[in-house]
C-alpha cells in the first residue's frame, strides 16, 4: 500500500530549465494538493484540485502550473526555474468531505543554482 | 500574509517532561484545526485534530486544548519521550466556499525530546 509517491525525491536544476513533478497517489481520493516548504515558513499551498480535471490556485501560485488528468495523478510544472524555487514540494491527497486528513508524500527536494 | 501564527520556533524537552506549543489564528472561518507529525526526511502525518466547538481532546499523550474565543489553541506531549522529537505544525481549515478544504498551516516547531 504505497499511499502517496513522489517523483523523483531530489532533483537539481540551472535558472531557466523546466522540470515537471510527478504524485501519484492509490487511495482513490478527490483532493490532491501542492505544497512547498521553506524553514520558519511552514507549509504554504501552490495549487489543489478538487477532482479529475480541475485545478486551483493557492497561497503561492507563480511560476508553477499543475495538472490533473487522471485521478490518481497530480503534475507540479516549473517552466523556467528560478533560485526562489529552491524548496521541498510535498503533495498531498484526501477523501472529499468534512474532516477528512490529508495524506503527504515524503517529499521532492528541488536545488535551483 | 500568515494566518495561523506558531510558537515557539523551537523546543527542548528533557525525557518525561511536558512539551507545549501554541498557535493563534485570525481567521473565524476555520472550522478544523489538526496538528501534524514531521519526521526528517518523511512528509508531515496528521497527529490530533479538533473542531471548535470542542476544548480539549486527548489521545493518549497527546492533548489539544482549544480556546474560540481567544483564538488560541495549544498541543500539550505529556511524559515527553526521545521518539517524539520531531517538527510539529499546527494547521487550520477553511470551512466552505471555493477554499473549502485548504489548510493554513503555521510555521513549524522543531522538538527536541533529550534522554
Amino acid at each position: 500500500n504505497a499511499g502517496v509517491t513522489q517523483t523523483p525525491k531530489f532533483r537539481v536544476l540551472k535558472t531557466g530549465q523546466s522540470m515537471t513533478l510527478l504524485c501519484a497517489q492509490d487511495m482513490n481520493h478527490e483532493y490532491m494538493y501542492w505544497y512547498r516548504q521553506d524553514p520558519g515558513m511552514g507549509l504554504r499551498l501552490i495549487h489543489y484540485s478538487v477532482g479529475e480535471g480541475t485545478t486551483a490556485k493557492g497561497e503561492v501560485p507563480d511560476g508553477y502550473n499543475v495538472s490533473r488528468l487522471k485521478k490518481q495523478n497530480f503534475l507540479l510544472g516549473l517552466e523556467s526555474a528560478a533560485p526562489s524555487q529552491t524548496s521541498v514540494y510535498f503533495c498531498a491527497s484526501s477523501w472529499r468531505g468534512s474532516n477528512q486528513p490529508q495524506h503527504f508524500g515524503d517529499g521532492t527536494r528541488l536545488s535551483i543554482l | 500574509q500568515q494566518q495561523v501564527k506558531q510558537s515557539p520556533q523551537s523546543l527542548i524537552v528533557q525525557k518525561g517532561g511536558i512539551s507545549i506549543i501554541n498557535c493563534a489564528y485570525e481567521n473565524t472561518a476555520f472550522d478544523y484545526f489538526p496538528w501534524y507529525q514531521q519526521f526528517p526526511g518523511k512528509g508531515p502525518a496528521l497527529l490530533i485534530a479538533i473542531r471548535p466547538d470542542v476544548s480539549e481532546k486527548k489521545e493518549g499523550r497527546f492533548t489539544i486544548s482549544f480556546n474560540k474565543s481567544a483564538k488560541q489553541f495549544s498541543l500539550h506531549i505529556m511524559d515527553s519521550q526521545p521518539g517524539d522529537s520531531a517538527t510539529y505544525f499546527c494547521a487550520a481549515r477553511n470551512a466552505g466556499g471555493t477554499s473549502y478544504g485548504k489548510l493554513t498551516f503555521g510555521q513549524g516547531t522543531i522538538l527536541t525530546v533529550h534522554p
